[in-house]
Protein backbone atom coordinates (compact mmCIF):
# COMPACT_ATOMS: atom_id res chain seq x y z
CA UNK A 1 0.00 0.00 0.00
CA UNK A 2 1.47 3.06 -1.12
CA UNK A 3 0.62 5.96 1.77
CA UNK A 4 1.66 9.79 1.46
CA UNK A 5 0.95 11.17 5.47
CA UNK A 6 0.51 15.00 6.07
CA UNK A 7 -0.76 16.17 9.04
CA UNK A 8 -4.00 18.01 8.38
CA UNK A 9 -3.26 21.21 10.27
CA UNK A 10 -4.57 23.84 10.64
CA UNK A 11 -0.22 25.42 10.97
CA UNK A 12 -0.95 28.80 11.91
CA UNK A 13 2.30 31.35 11.52
CA UNK A 14 2.75 34.57 11.99
CA UNK A 15 3.48 36.93 8.98
CA UNK A 16 6.97 36.87 8.20
CA UNK A 17 7.52 33.79 10.11
CA UNK A 18 8.94 30.60 8.79
CA UNK A 19 6.30 27.98 7.89
CA UNK A 20 7.52 23.68 7.86
CA UNK A 21 5.28 21.35 6.39
CA UNK A 22 6.04 17.82 6.89
CA UNK A 23 5.41 15.07 4.62
CA UNK A 24 6.12 10.75 4.82
CA UNK A 25 5.62 8.39 2.53
CA UNK A 26 5.49 4.62 2.36
CA UNK A 27 7.16 3.50 -0.97
CA UNK A 28 11.09 2.80 -0.43
CA UNK A 29 11.75 3.19 -4.65
CA UNK A 30 9.91 6.85 -4.78
CA UNK A 31 12.14 8.78 -6.86
CA UNK A 32 10.10 11.87 -7.71
CA UNK A 33 8.59 14.17 -4.78
CA UNK A 34 5.88 17.28 -5.57
CA UNK A 35 4.81 20.13 -3.87
CA UNK A 36 1.72 21.70 -4.49
CA UNK A 37 -0.44 24.71 -3.62
CA UNK A 38 -4.37 25.04 -3.26
CA UNK A 39 -6.19 27.71 -2.82
CA UNK A 40 -9.81 27.30 -1.39
CA UNK A 41 -11.80 26.14 -4.51
CA UNK A 42 -8.84 26.17 -7.09
CA UNK A 43 -7.17 23.23 -8.53
CA UNK A 44 -3.80 22.59 -7.58
CA UNK A 45 -0.48 24.45 -8.34
CA UNK A 46 2.89 23.15 -8.28
CA UNK A 47 5.34 24.94 -6.12
CA UNK A 48 8.40 23.01 -6.35
CA UNK A 49 10.09 19.26 -7.31
CA UNK A 50 12.77 17.57 -5.64
CA UNK A 51 14.45 14.15 -7.21
CA UNK A 52 17.41 14.25 -4.84
CA UNK A 53 18.62 14.29 -1.16
CA UNK A 54 19.02 17.62 0.24
CA UNK A 55 17.75 20.85 -0.34
CA UNK A 56 16.41 22.64 -3.16
CA UNK A 57 15.38 26.20 -3.16
CA UNK A 58 13.09 28.47 -5.31
CA UNK A 59 12.46 32.30 -3.65
CA UNK A 60 10.95 31.49 -0.76
CA UNK A 61 10.93 27.94 -0.92
CA UNK A 62 13.16 25.21 0.23
CA UNK A 63 12.36 22.09 -0.36
CA UNK A 64 14.11 18.81 1.98
CA UNK A 65 14.28 15.34 0.89
CA UNK A 66 15.67 12.18 2.72
CA UNK A 67 15.27 8.68 1.49
CA UNK A 68 17.09 7.00 4.04
CA UNK A 69 13.83 8.45 6.73
CA UNK A 70 11.07 8.89 3.97
CA UNK A 71 10.58 12.04 4.68
CA UNK A 72 10.00 15.16 2.54
CA UNK A 73 9.77 18.66 3.48
CA UNK A 74 8.76 22.55 2.43
CA UNK A 75 9.93 25.60 4.01
CA UNK A 76 8.09 28.44 3.18
CA UNK A 77 10.45 31.61 4.11
CA UNK A 78 8.57 35.03 5.27
CA UNK A 79 5.08 34.01 5.34
CA UNK A 80 2.31 36.06 3.57
CA UNK A 81 -0.99 35.96 4.31
CA UNK A 82 -1.42 35.10 0.72
CA UNK A 83 0.70 32.08 1.41
CA UNK A 84 -2.80 30.60 3.38
CA UNK A 85 -3.83 27.74 1.39
CA UNK A 86 -3.58 23.94 1.59
CA UNK A 87 -0.39 22.01 0.84
CA UNK A 88 -0.24 18.90 -1.03
CA UNK A 89 2.69 16.68 -1.03
CA UNK A 90 2.57 13.98 -4.01
CA UNK A 91 4.98 11.13 -4.36
CA UNK A 92 5.79 8.95 -7.86
CA UNK A 93 5.31 5.48 -8.27
CA UNK A 94 5.78 3.63 -11.61
CA UNK A 95 3.43 1.20 -12.40
CA UNK A 96 4.29 -0.97 -15.61
CA UNK A 97 2.36 1.55 -17.73
CA UNK A 98 4.08 4.27 -16.85
CA UNK A 99 3.57 6.67 -13.73
CA UNK A 100 1.21 8.17 -11.58
CA UNK A 101 1.56 10.43 -8.33
CA UNK A 102 0.11 9.54 -4.86
CA UNK A 103 -1.22 12.45 -2.90
CA UNK A 104 -1.51 13.09 0.77
CA UNK A 105 -4.46 14.73 2.17
CA UNK A 106 -3.02 17.74 2.42
CA UNK A 107 -1.51 20.31 5.27
CA UNK A 108 -3.66 23.98 6.11
CA UNK A 109 -1.27 26.46 6.40
CA UNK A 110 -2.53 29.63 8.32
CA UNK A 111 -0.88 32.87 7.71
CA UNK A 112 -2.29 35.94 10.02
CA UNK A 113 -1.47 39.10 9.94
CA UNK B 1 -2.23 30.52 -24.79
CA UNK B 2 -1.43 27.10 -23.86
CA UNK B 3 -2.96 25.22 -20.58
CA UNK B 4 -5.63 22.54 -19.86
CA UNK B 5 -9.14 23.24 -19.80
CA UNK B 6 -11.97 21.54 -18.23
CA UNK B 7 -16.06 22.27 -18.57
CA UNK B 8 -18.25 22.82 -17.36
CA UNK B 9 -17.13 24.33 -14.46
CA UNK B 10 -20.02 22.94 -12.99
CA UNK B 11 -22.32 20.31 -13.33
CA UNK B 12 -25.45 19.31 -11.83
CA UNK B 13 -26.96 15.17 -12.54
CA UNK B 14 -30.26 13.90 -11.57
CA UNK B 15 -29.81 10.41 -9.80
CA UNK B 16 -29.00 8.02 -12.64
CA UNK B 17 -27.72 9.92 -15.47
CA UNK B 18 -24.58 9.53 -16.94
CA UNK B 19 -22.44 12.74 -16.93
CA UNK B 20 -19.10 13.71 -19.31
CA UNK B 21 -16.67 16.10 -18.18
CA UNK B 22 -14.48 17.63 -20.92
CA UNK B 23 -10.44 17.62 -20.58
CA UNK B 24 -8.29 19.57 -23.42
CA UNK B 25 -4.95 20.31 -23.12
CA UNK B 26 -2.81 22.44 -25.77
CA UNK B 27 0.31 21.35 -23.95
CA UNK B 28 1.82 18.71 -26.10
CA UNK B 29 1.79 16.27 -23.48
CA UNK B 30 1.43 12.68 -23.57
CA UNK B 31 0.15 11.75 -20.00
CA UNK B 32 -2.93 12.84 -18.80
CA UNK B 33 -5.15 12.19 -15.52
CA UNK B 34 -8.07 12.43 -13.90
CA UNK B 35 -8.47 12.89 -9.83
CA UNK B 36 -11.03 13.22 -7.59
CA UNK B 37 -11.47 15.26 -4.91
CA UNK B 38 -13.42 15.09 -1.62
CA UNK B 39 -13.60 17.53 1.59
CA UNK B 40 -10.66 15.40 3.64
CA UNK B 41 -9.86 13.09 1.55
CA UNK B 42 -7.00 14.70 -1.01
CA UNK B 43 -6.75 13.65 -4.37
CA UNK B 44 -7.74 10.26 -5.72
CA UNK B 45 -6.61 9.03 -9.48
CA UNK B 46 -9.25 7.82 -11.16
CA UNK B 47 -7.86 7.13 -14.68
CA UNK B 48 -4.45 7.78 -15.85
CA UNK B 49 -3.59 8.00 -19.68
CA UNK B 50 0.39 7.70 -20.83
CA UNK B 51 -0.33 7.51 -25.04
CA UNK B 52 -3.23 7.80 -27.02
CA UNK B 53 -5.89 4.90 -27.47
CA UNK B 54 -4.71 3.65 -24.24
CA UNK B 55 -5.49 3.87 -20.07
CA UNK B 56 -5.12 2.98 -16.97
CA UNK B 57 -7.73 2.46 -14.41
CA UNK B 58 -6.55 4.03 -10.79
CA UNK B 59 -7.83 3.53 -7.68
CA UNK B 60 -11.12 4.30 -7.35
CA UNK B 61 -12.33 3.66 -11.15
CA UNK B 62 -15.15 1.96 -10.98
CA UNK B 63 -18.64 3.38 -11.84
CA UNK B 64 -16.17 5.68 -14.42
CA UNK B 65 -15.30 5.21 -17.73
CA UNK B 66 -12.87 7.25 -20.33
CA UNK B 67 -11.56 7.60 -23.67
CA UNK B 68 -8.31 8.87 -25.00
CA UNK B 69 -8.89 9.09 -28.86
CA UNK B 70 -7.00 12.35 -29.39
CA UNK B 71 -3.45 13.21 -27.60
CA UNK B 72 -5.55 16.31 -26.68
CA UNK B 73 -8.00 15.10 -25.41
CA UNK B 74 -9.55 12.61 -21.91
CA UNK B 75 -12.69 13.06 -21.52
CA UNK B 76 -14.50 11.45 -18.51
CA UNK B 77 -17.82 9.79 -18.20
CA UNK B 78 -19.40 9.39 -14.89
CA UNK B 79 -21.76 7.06 -14.81
CA UNK B 80 -24.87 6.10 -12.89
CA UNK B 81 -22.88 3.10 -11.48
CA UNK B 82 -21.14 5.77 -9.50
CA UNK B 83 -23.12 5.54 -6.43
CA UNK B 84 -21.41 9.13 -4.86
CA UNK B 85 -20.51 10.99 -7.52
CA UNK B 86 -20.61 14.73 -6.04
CA UNK B 87 -16.90 15.47 -6.01
CA UNK B 88 -14.78 18.19 -7.46
CA UNK B 89 -12.99 16.35 -10.80
CA UNK B 90 -9.27 17.70 -11.37
CA UNK B 91 -8.34 16.72 -14.78
CA UNK B 92 -3.97 17.11 -15.36
CA UNK B 93 -1.65 16.68 -17.93
CA UNK B 94 2.22 15.69 -17.86
CA UNK B 95 5.06 14.91 -20.40
CA UNK B 96 5.02 11.24 -19.50
CA UNK B 97 8.00 8.84 -20.53
CA UNK B 98 11.12 10.24 -18.13
CA UNK B 99 9.21 13.31 -16.81
CA UNK B 100 6.56 12.17 -13.64
CA UNK B 101 5.51 15.93 -13.14
CA UNK B 102 1.84 16.87 -13.17
CA UNK B 103 -0.09 20.26 -13.75
CA UNK B 104 -3.71 21.23 -13.31
CA UNK B 105 -6.55 22.09 -14.92
CA UNK B 106 -9.40 24.16 -12.88
CA UNK B 107 -11.71 21.81 -12.39
CA UNK B 108 -14.88 20.52 -12.64
CA UNK B 109 -17.14 20.62 -9.77
CA UNK B 110 -20.06 17.75 -9.75
CA UNK B 111 -23.16 17.42 -8.19
CA UNK B 112 -26.24 14.97 -7.45
CA UNK B 113 -29.20 16.28 -6.98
Amino acid sequence: QKEVEQNSGPLSVPEGAIASLNCTYSDRVSQSFFWYRQYSGKSPELIMSIYSNGDKEDGRFTAQLNKASQYVSLLIRDSQPSDSATYLCAVNWNSNSGYALNFGKGTSLLVTP
Amino acid sequence: DGGITQSPKYLFRKEGQNVTLSCEQNLNHDAMYWYRQDPGQGLRLIYYSQIVNDFQKGDIAEGYSVSREKKESFPLTVTSAQKNPTAFYLCASGKGRDSDTQYFGPGTRLTVL
